[in-house]
C-alpha cells in the first residue's frame, strides 16, 4: 500500500521559518506536490519536485530526496495568511493509468503574531 | 488560466434521496478529473478516477453505483450520490488534469450534509 507521513501540527511565529517534513513509502512513485488549503476551501498549488534536490519559489521552497523517500516544504518569512493546512501528495504512475495523487494526512500550520 | 469550478458548492438534501455535483473546467480541456472526498481535519480520499468517454476508474471501498460518475465532456464531469444518508455527509472536491501535465487543478469544493 501507499504512505505518507507528516507532522499533524507545527505553530511559529510571524517572520520566522518553518520546515515540514514528509517521508512517503509508495509504489511508482513519479513526484512530490506540496498544496496548501485553507479552511473550508480547496486545495492550492505550491509546488512540485520530480527530481532531487531544492525548488524555491518565492517564500516557499520545497525539497525532494528519492533516495531517502523524503521531501520538505520550507516557507520563510512566515505570515499570518500562511495558516492553514499543508498537504504532501504523492504523484504514483501506475501501469496503465493516469497519473493519481495520492495525499498525507496534513500539516495544521498556525502563525501566531 | 487553469480554472476549475464546482456546483453546487453547499447541498442539504434528506436521507434516500439523491444529489448530483457538477465539476467543469472553464479554461482548459481536462482530459482526467478526479472526485475526493474529505472528512473534517482529514486528508483528501481519493474515490475515482474518470477519463472523458470512459468509465471511472473507483478505489477500492468505494460503491461505484452508489457515487455515480459521468465524464461526458472534456470539460464536465458529474458525481450523483444516490440513496445519500448521513454517513455520506462529506466535502466532496474535483480536479482535472490536462494530458499533458502533471498538475491538478482543483474544484473549491461541495459541501454535502444529508439530514
Amino acid at each position: 500500500g501507499q504512505s505518507l507521513e507528516q507532522p499533524s501540527e507545527v505553530t511559529a511565529v510571524e517572520g520566522a521559518i518553518v520546515q515540514i517534513n514528509c517521508t512517503y513509502q509508495t509504489s511508482g512513485f513519479y513526484g512530490l506536490s506540496w498544496y496548501q488549503q485553507h479552511d473550508g476551501g480547496a486545495p492550492t498549488f505550491l509546488s512540485y519536485n520530480a527530481l532531487d534536490g531544492l525548488e524555491e519559489t518565492g517564500r516557499f521552497s520545497s525539497f525532494l530526496s528519492r533516495s531517502d523517500s523524503y521531501g520538505y516544504l520550507l516557507l520563510q518569512e512566515l505570515q499570518m495568511k500562511d495558516s492553514a493546512s499543508y498537504f504532501c501528495a504523492v504523484t504514483l504512475l501506475p501501469p496503465g493509468s493516469a497519473r493519481q495523487l495520492t495525499f498525507g494526512s496534513g500539516t495544521q500550520l498556525t502563525v501566531l503574531p | 488560466g487553469a480554472v476549475v469550478s464546482q456546483h453546487p458548492s453547499r447541498v442539504i438534501c434528506k436521507s434516500g434521496t439523491s444529489v448530483k455535483i457538477e465539476c467543469r473546467s472553464l479554461d482548459f480541456q481536462a482530459t482526467t478529473m478526479f472526485w475526493y472526498r474529505q472528512f473534517p481535519k482529514q486528508s483528501l480520499m481519493l474515490m475515482a478516477t474518470s477519463n472523458e468517454g470512459s468509465k471511472a476508474t473507483y478505489e477500492q471501498g468505494v460503491e461505484k453505483d452508489k457515487f455515480l460518475i459521468n465524464h461526458a465532456s472534456l470539460t464536465l464531469s458529474t458525481l450523483t450520490v444516490t440513496s445519500a444518508h448521513p454517513e455520506d455527509s462529506s466535502f466532496y472536491i474535483c480536479s482535472a488534469r490536462r494530458a499533458e501535465f502533471y498538475e491538478q487543478y482543483f474544484g473549491p469544493g461541495t459541501r454535502l450534509t444529508v439530514t
